[in-house]
Formats: structure tokens, C-alpha cells, sequence
């Protein structure tokens, strides 16, 4: 069956740090990925979207990949900052898969001082 | 620009009422969706509507959902006979053109808890 994963376990980090998300995907054939951030007690706030053909996409802080050999999307927030904590969740629309966006359960980051 | 408006931002409802939620997209936006988030769970698709298109109705759980939406604007997701299952956040999204190209924009959603 087709599967979005996410590490589940918080990911901790200083700031100033890189940090680095992973999203594996199984038996898709996205289109596109996109990535969102969701702090406690809001929805999901869009940050990123990168097509099947590009490779990496930018956006101030914020640098996404997305190698379609591996099935795995890369997020990274250089320079981070407390603020930057929350959950941040990848979403796929894959060819043939109808109207959904499916998303992963996410995973919580936490910079710390 | 005003985002996203759902309501009520939590309801508390006994086992077997019926609780109807209600959605506000952004003004234009021709498609809107509605997701559930259970604590820990990722965002479960429940319906789709596109225009004036028969809604995608493939995710609804069960025949004690339903969700329509009126005049291509506010949408309204009821569950009849509530169960404690049910109890989660219903998140709805607004999107102005096709997914490909164009981010879904979440309200804040709706928290229910099932006694």
C-alpha cells in the first residue's frame, strides 16, 4: 500500500543548527511534494512545494529536496531559531491517486537556546 | 486578507448527538476540503468539492458523515449519532486553483470531543 513516513520521534536541536527532516515515501509516483508547518492548536501552513523534475528549491531559510529514486524528500532550515519549533509535515499528490493531498503525521522539531 | 473560518473552535458533544461544523473558505477559492487530525495521526482526507462537480466522498468514514457546500462557498460537515471515535480536530482547506500549483490554506479547525 502506499505510504508517507515520517520520523515520529522529536527532533531536537540548537539554534543556530541545521536541522534536517526526512519524508520517504512508498509506491508513489508524485507529481509533487509539498511541505507545511502546523503549530499547536492551528492548521497546517504551507512553506514549500517542489515538482518531481526539480531537484532542490529554496526559500530564504528553508531548502527542500526531492530524489524520486530514493522516495525521499529532504527539509532543512539552516541558521534555526526558537521559533522555528513546531510540526512540520510533508504532503504528496500522486499521479492517479484522485483529489487527496496525503499527508505524513509530521514530525515535531524543537530549537532549543 | 481574511483566511480560513471554522466554527465552533471546540465542541464538546454527548454520544449519539449530531454536531454540524462549519467552514468559511477564502473568498474565490474554488475547491475546499475537509481533513481529520486525530491526536498523534497524520491529516486523513474526508471529502472534496470542486466547483459545482460532484464532491469526492471517498474518505468519509462512514454513512453518519456527510458535508455539503453551498452556493461554491461555506461548507458544513455533519456527523449524525456521534461516537467517541469521532473525536478529533476537523480541519477544512481552501485552495484557488489546482494542487500543483497552488498550496491548500487551512482554517484552525474545529476540536470535538465525544462523551
Amino acid at each position: 500500500s502506499q505510504k508517507i513516513e515520517q520520523n515520529s520521534e522529536a527532533l531536537n536541536i540548537q539554534e543556530g543548527k541545521t536541522a534536517t527532516l526526512t519524508c520517504n515515501y512508498t509506491n508513489y509516483s508524485p507529481a509533487y511534494l509539498q511541505w507545511y508547518r502546523q503549530d499547536p492548536g492551528r492548521g497546517p501552513v504551507f512553506l514549500l512545494l517542489i515538482r518531481e523534475n526539480e531537484k532542490e528549491k529554496r526559500k530564504e531559510r528553508l531548502k527542500v529536496t526531492f530524489d524520486t529514486t530514493l522516495k525521499q524528500s529532504l527539509f532543512h532550515i539552516t541558521a534555526s531559531q526558537p521559533a522555528d519549533s513546531a510540526t512540520y509535515l510533508c504532503a504528496l499528490d500522486f499521479t492517479g491517486g484522485g483529489n487527496k493531498l496525503t499527508f505524513g503525521t509530521g514530525t515535531q522539531l524543537k530549537v532549543e537556546l | 486578507g481574511a483566511g480560513v473560518s471554522q466554527s465552533p473552535s471546540n465542541k464538546v458533544t454527548e454520544k449519539g448527538k449530531d454536531v454540524e461544523l462549519r467552514c468559511d473558505p477564502i473568498s474565490g477559492h474554488t475547491a475546499l476540503y475537509w481533513y481529520r487530525q486525530s491526536l498523534g495521526q497524520g491529516l486523513e482526507f474526508l471529502i472534496y468539492f470542486q466547483g459545482n462537480s460532484a464532491p469526492d466522498k471517498s474518505g468519509l468514514p462512514s454513512d453518519r458523515f456527510s458535508a455539503e457546500r453551498t452556493g461554491g462557498s461555506v461548507s458544513t460537515l455533519t456527523i449524525q449519532r456521534t461516537q467517541q471515535e469521532d473525536s478529533a480536530v476537523y480541519l477544512c482547506a481552501s485552495i484557488k486553483g489546482d494542487r500543483a500549483n497552488s498550496p491548500l490554506h487551512f482554517g484552525n479547525g474545529t476540536r470535538l470531543t465525544v462523551t
